[in-house]
């Protein structure tokens, strides 16, 4: 069975500009949360979605967005892109969005110049 | 409010020699706490997870962890060290009551020497 999926693997960008991130999660699993891990820190938590609607949410500015679609796929958005907003952004599903098991993709390596 | 602190951010041991990381919380409620593994460029693996069961929780690749309710303590340990084990362990807190948070420790990185 296929895990998480996260597209793309790596993306440059610059300063400003918007970028979208995308997940699928493992099949069955309706929960997606999502992550920012910072070179040398540990991930932290961004958003969290359970049947299309957001169930948890981290301390990130307004410029990050996230949604979740029919078929439990989601995207992250970020506007206005910031140097700091250089990371990998982690993907994880979960069957439910009670405190299950989350099961980890990749990764986006995300570099903002 | 919630945290998560690893007292170590390194921790270096022999191969066959025990492990011992460590992981002290702050929670307002009950959390349930979790160990993750994360090898070098390859995704967060769930070593084990504490769910107000038993307080001693055994994950995979022998290693376990104990809640400590007076100690606010949740320690990740294993018998003997493999050379496999060297990775990074991230200790995490989940409080979830309808809306969710999730919070990550900085991380240990565990050394094993030869």
């Amino acid at each position: 069975d296929a895990g998480v999926t996260q597209s793309p693997t790596h993306l440059i960008k610059t300063r400003g500009q918007h970028v979208t991130l995308r997940c699928s999660p493992i099949s069955g699993h309706k929960s997606v949360s999502w992550y920012q891990q910072v070179l040398g820190q540990g991930p932290q938590f961004i958003f969290q979605y359970y049947e299309k609607e957001e169930r948890g949410r981290g301390n990130f500015p307004d410029r990050f967005s996230a949604r979740q679609f029919p078929n439990y796929s989601s995207e992250l958005n970020v506007n206005a892109l910031l140097l700091g907003d250089s990371a990998l952004y982690l993907c994880a599903s979960s069957l439910s969005a009670g405190v299950e098991t989350q099961y980890f993709g990749p990764g986006t390596r995300l570099l903002v110049l | 409010a919630q945290s998560v602190t690893q007292l170590d951010s390194h921790v270096s041991v022999s191969e066959g020699t025990p492990v011992l990381l460590r992981c002290n919380y702050s929670s307002s409620y009950s959390p349930s706490l979790f160990w993750y593994v994360q090898h070098p460029n390859k995704g967060l693996q769930l070593l084990l997870k504490y769910t107000s069961a038993a307080t001693l929780v055994k994950g995979i690749n022998g290693f376990e962890a104990e809640f400590k309710k007076s100690e606010t303590s949740f320690h990740l340990t294993k018998p003997s060290a493999h050379m496999s084990d060297a990775a990074e362990y991230f200790c995490v807190v989940i409080l979830s009551g309808g809306y969710q948070k999730v919070t990550f420790g900085i991380g240990t990185k565990l050394q094993v020497i030869p």
